[in-house]
C-alpha cells in the first residue's frame, strides 16, 4: 500500500531563515508526489509536483522540493521563509488513481 | 472560475439524521474525491471516482455513500450520522486520476454531529 509520512507535527522558523518540511514515501512503482498548503479555514492549494525528470522541482511562492529516490524522500524547501508562509503543509502521493495525504506539518514563521 | 463548489459550508446534525453533501466542479475533470480532515490525522480519503459512472472506496468509507451523478457532480451521503463523523469534509477534482495533474479543492464543509 502506498503512503506518505511527515515526521514533524510542527516546524518553527524565524523569518528570513531557510525552511524545510520533511516527507518520506512508500509506494510500489514510480511515485507521483505532491505538496499542498492549507491556510486557516480554506481548502488545500497545490504547490508543486514530481512526476519524472529533474529531482529538484520548483513550485509556487518560491518553494521547491527535492526528490531523493534512494532515501524515498520528497522534502519541501524555501531558502528564505516569510511570516505569510505560516500554514499547514501536506505531502501527497498518487498511486492507482488514489490521491493520499500525509498527516500534515504546521509551519510557524516568527518575525 | 468557480472551480470546486461545495455545499453547505456548515451543518449541525443530530445523531441518526441523514444528509447529503454536494460537490460540483466546472473544470471538466474526470476524477473526483471526498476527504475528511481531522486534527492530527491529515486528510483521509473516503471515496473517489476515477470517471463518470465509477466509484471506489478509500481509507475510511464506512458510514458513507457516494453518487457520481454526472461528470460535474459527486455527492457524499451520511445515512445515519454519528458523532464520530464530526469533521471537515473536502471535495476535490483532478484531470486524469491525479497522476500527473494537481487536484483542486473546495472550501470545505464543517459538519458537527451532536
Amino acid at each position: 500500500a502506498q503512503s506518505v509520512a511527515q515526521p514533524e507535527d510542527q516546524v518553527n522558523v524565524a523569518e528570513g531563515n531557510p525552511l524545510t518540511v520533511k516527507c518520506t514515501y512508500s509506494v510500489s512503482g514510480n511515485p507521483y508526489l505532491f505538496w499542498y498548503v492549507q491556510y486557516p479555514n480554506r481548502g488545500l492549494q497545490f504547490l508543486l509536483k514530481y512526476i519524472t525528470g529533474d529531482n529538484l522541482v520548483k513550485g509556487s511562492y518560491g518553494f521547491e522540493a527535492e526528490f531523493n529516490k534512494s532515501q524515498t524522500s520528497f522534502h519541501l524547501k524555501k531558502p528564505s521563509a516569510l511570516v505569510s508562509d505560516s500554514a499547514l503543509y501536506f505531502c501527497a502521493v498518487v498511486s492507482w488513481g488514489k490521491l493520499q495525504f500525509g498527516a500534515g506539518t504546521q509551519v510557524v514563521v516568527t518575525p | 472560475n468557480a472551480g470546486v463548489t461545495q455545499t453547505p459550508k456548515f451543518q449541525v446534525l443530530k445523531t441518526g439524521q441523514s444528509m447529503t453533501l454536494q460537490c460540483a466542479q466546472d473544470m471538466n475533470h474526470n476524477s473526483m474525491y471526498w476527504y475528511r480532515q481531522d486534527p492530527g490525522m491529515g486528510l483521509r480519503l473516503i471515496y473517489y471516482s476515477a470517471s463518470e459512472g465509477t466509484t471506489d472506496k478509500g481509507e475510511v468509507p464506512n458510514g458513507y455513500n457516494v453518487s457520481r451523478l454526472n461528470k460535474r457532480e459527486f455527492s457524499l451521503r451520511l445515512e445515519s450520522a454519528a458523532p464520530s463523523q464530526t469533521s471537515v469534509y473536502f471535495c476535490a477534482s483532478s484531470e486524469m486520476g491525479g497522476q500527473n495533474t494537481e487536484a483542486f479543492f473546495g472550501q470545505g464543509t464543517r459538519l458537527t454531529v451532536v
